[in-house]
């Protein structure tokens, strides 16, 4: 089924270790984005792209990596995991432009762990 | 800081009722989203309205926008136990490519 795909959907880390998480979509979407969400506070968006080569940060980037070397996947990595990074993250793709007819298409997310 | 702010942030009704959502932004926009999460899961797109529309409907969902005053209401219709989710607003501000989403509304619907 088309649509956007995250993995892994769970992964626990300790402090200190490196991971990335993966998104895919195959709509041929120009624009992806990542959020985060925490209890209360609706979903921040740490970095997003409007097509292969070009990121940009959100309101929450620090402590994140991207890179966009291709128009269907959007890879997050996490530098050195703290505690403050256990979150859900969710990864989201759009057509974009002025004639924008519809919104994001959203993965299921990663619920990630850092102890 | 988080563009949008929704209010309530809860709402518990019976179904049969008209459930009625606000969200408030701060800067110009290029249009305004509503998105629904059930728990535990991703969100959906329900509906987009272009700053230059004041009313939108889908099914029974009905969507205003007044940009004078910044202010967007997501009207649900006739309400359904199935519509028990979080309800977010997202804006998508003008000259750039980001959609800040707001803290959402909790709402519950009792059978």
């Amino acid at each position: 089924n088309a649509g956007v795909t995250q993995t892994p959907k769970f992964q626990v880390l300790k402090t200190g270790q490196s991971m990335t998480l993966q998104c895919a979509q195959d709509m041929n979407h120009e624009y992806m984005s990542w959020y985060r969400q925490d209890p209360g506070m609706g979903l921040r968006l740490i970095h997003y792209s409007v097509g292969a080569g070009i990121t940009d940060q959100g309101e929450v980037p620090n402590g994140y990596n991207v890179s966009r070397s291709t128009t269907e996947d959007f890879p997050l990595r996490l530098l050195s995991a703290a505690p403050s990074q256990t979150s859900v993250y969710f990864c989201a793709s759009s057509g974009w432009g002025a004639d924008i007819k519809s919104g994001y298409t959203f993965g299921s997310g990663t619920r990630l762990t850092v102890v | 800081s988080q563009q949008g702010e929704e209010d309530p942030q809860a709402l518990s009704i019976q179904e049969g009722e008209n459930a009625t959502m606000n969200c408030s932004y701060k800067t110009s926009i290029n249009n305004l989203q509503w998105y629904r999460q059930n728990s535990g899961r991703g969100l959906v797109h329900l509906i987009l309205i272009r700053s230059n529309e004041r009313e939108k409907h889908s099914g029974r969902l009905r969507v205003t926008l007044d940009t004078s005053k910044k202010s967007s209401s997501l009207l649900i219709t006739a309400s359904r136990a199935a519509d028990t989710a979080s309800y977010f607003c997202a804006t998508a501000r003008t000259n750039t490519d980001k959609l800040i989403f707001g803290t959402g509304t909790r709402l519950q619907v009792f059978p």
